[in-house]
């Protein structure tokens, strides 16, 4: 069965990085789009990015543009969102889930991680 | 930037059914999708490409799209279904949410 689990949360100043993974099995990761979606405690859901099965193709939500960029390693089933300048109200839990095609325009959400919590503060 | 509007609250008698949506420019002639979050959990996918069902998802869900409106109706709605609900699409090369509509059975 399709598993997301995703890593590297914390509490991190304002300012400063942070770099997320999303560990992927139960599926052909290298034949799938991802993507980072997160949401703000009480809030709804926020598309942050996302990124083709081969790495050629990344999307972003244009509040994160210049600041955060995603990436995979096919070779270790790995999702990376490497998150800079983080602001306090980028607090949020940082779901990865995986695209239903291999392209990424178009695509929707079929599975979705537990996600990772990310906490912007001083 | 694209926007995608939903109520922020229905409410539904158990076994009556529920409507819920969600408004954006043209949103007809793109895909949508709906996403059912209980609270606690990850979002799952009810509906995609307008009005398809992924397995294992009851066939009391059903979607429509048309004009500058996209549907979710949950026919015969059960206590089970009290959960938010997101609507979501794609506007050139991004991702939108709607602002999620918390669905109440009582």
């Amino acid at each position: 069965q399709v598993q997301l689990v995703e890593s590297g949360g914390g509490v991190v100043q304002p300012g400063r990085s942070l770099r997320l993974s999303c560990a992927a099995s139960g599926f052909t990761f290298s034949s799938y789009g991802m993507h980072w979606v997160r949401q703000a405690p009480g809030k709804g859901l926020e598309w942050v990015a996302v990124i083709s099965y081969d790495g050629s193709n990344k999307y972003y939500a244009d509040s994160v543009k210049g600041r955060f960029t995603i990436s995979r390693d096919n070779s270790k089933n790995t999702l990376y969102l490497q998150m800079n300048s983080l602001r306090a109200e980028e607090t949020a839990l940082y779901y990865c889930a995986k695209a239903n095609t291999a392209t990424v325009k178009l695509s929707y959400f079929d599975f979705w991680g537990q996600g990772t919590l990310v906490t912007v503060s001083s | 930037s694209y926007e995608l509007t939903q109520p922020p609250s229905v409410s539904v008698s158990p076994g009556q059914t529920a409507s819920i949506t969600c408004s954006g420019d043209k949103l007809g002639d793109k895909y949508a999708c709906w996403y059912q979050q209980k609270p606690g959990q990850s979002p799952v996918l009810v509906i995609y490409q307008h009005s398809k069902r992924p397995s294992g998802i009851p066939d009391r869900f059903s979607g429509s799209n048309s004009g500058n409106t996209a549907t979710l109706t949950i026919s015969g709605t059960q206590a089970m279904d009290e959960a938010d609900y997101y609507c979501q699409a794609w506007d050139s090369s991004a991702v939108v949410f709607g602002g999620g509509t918390k669905l109440t059975v009582l």
